[in-house]
């Protein structure tokens, strides 16, 4: 079936750091999605991106579409203590989704 | 809107018990979800459902029942519980191939 490669599997960082994380695909996704599970709780979605070159913001996050269409990235910029958690990507070749294995991020005050 | 909402919230079974987990959604959707995730891993399709009538195996189904007579509820049956399927088992929905929107999760140990 198909897999999305996720990278980098777990971050330490100081809290005012930038954060960068990827995933990457054998194959051509039509959507990518990006969500984050906190700690006991479900993911919640925190991007979604529909067009290749797409650049999306929602806050201090930013995410884009590769313009390959196999690739997308997000970017969390001066990290805070609350972006602790899983952060996961999504894609969509069709339905239903395939998930990235995520990227645990941690916060060092 | 209570948006997706699973029960039990947590459940121990023994070896060869059966169980259902409850998942309802109050949001219209047309597609619903079911996955797992193990510890440290990511989420693993069991089934899915795209409407009413319909349901579909993913990645993991074995082991696992489904069933979708109404368009709010879709239920994952356990009829043998092996240690395997200890897990923390998510229900999400979707209409159509908009974002899925996830419950909280049922945790599941089976000893």
């Amino acid at each position: 079936g198909q897999q999305l490669n996720q990278s980098p599997q777990s971050m330490f960082i100081q809290e005012g750091e930038d954060v960068s994380m990827n995933c990457t695909s054998s194959s051509i996704f039509n959507t990518w999605l990006w969500y984050k599970q906190d700690p006991g709780e479900g993911p919640v979605l925190l991007i979604a991106l529909y067009k290749a070159g797409e650049l999306t913001s929602n806050g201090r996050l930013t995410a884009q579409f590769g313009i390959t269409r196999k690739d997308s990235f997000l970017n969390i910029s001066a990290s805070i203590p609350s972006d602790v958690g899983i952060y996961f990507c999504a894609g969509q070749p069709t339905t239903p989704l395939v998930f990235g294995k995520g990227t645990r991020l941690s916060v060092i005050a | 809107n209570a948006g997706v909402t699973q029960t039990p919230k947590f459940r121990i079974l023994k070896i060869g018990q059966s169980m259902t987990l409850q998942c309802t959604q109050d949001m219209n959707h047309n597609y619903m979800y079911w996955y797992r995730q193990d510890p440290g891993m990511g989420l693993k399709l069991i089934y899915y459902s795209v409407g009413a009538g319909i349901t579909d195996k993913g990645e993991v189904p074995n082991g696992y029942n489904v069933s979708r007579s109404t368009t709010e509820d879709f239920p994952l049956r356990l009829e043998l519980a092996a240690p395997s399927q200890t897990s923390v088992y998510f229900c999400a929905s979707s209409y159509g191939d908009q974002p899925q929107h996830f419950g909280d999760g049922t945790r599941l140990s089976i000893l």
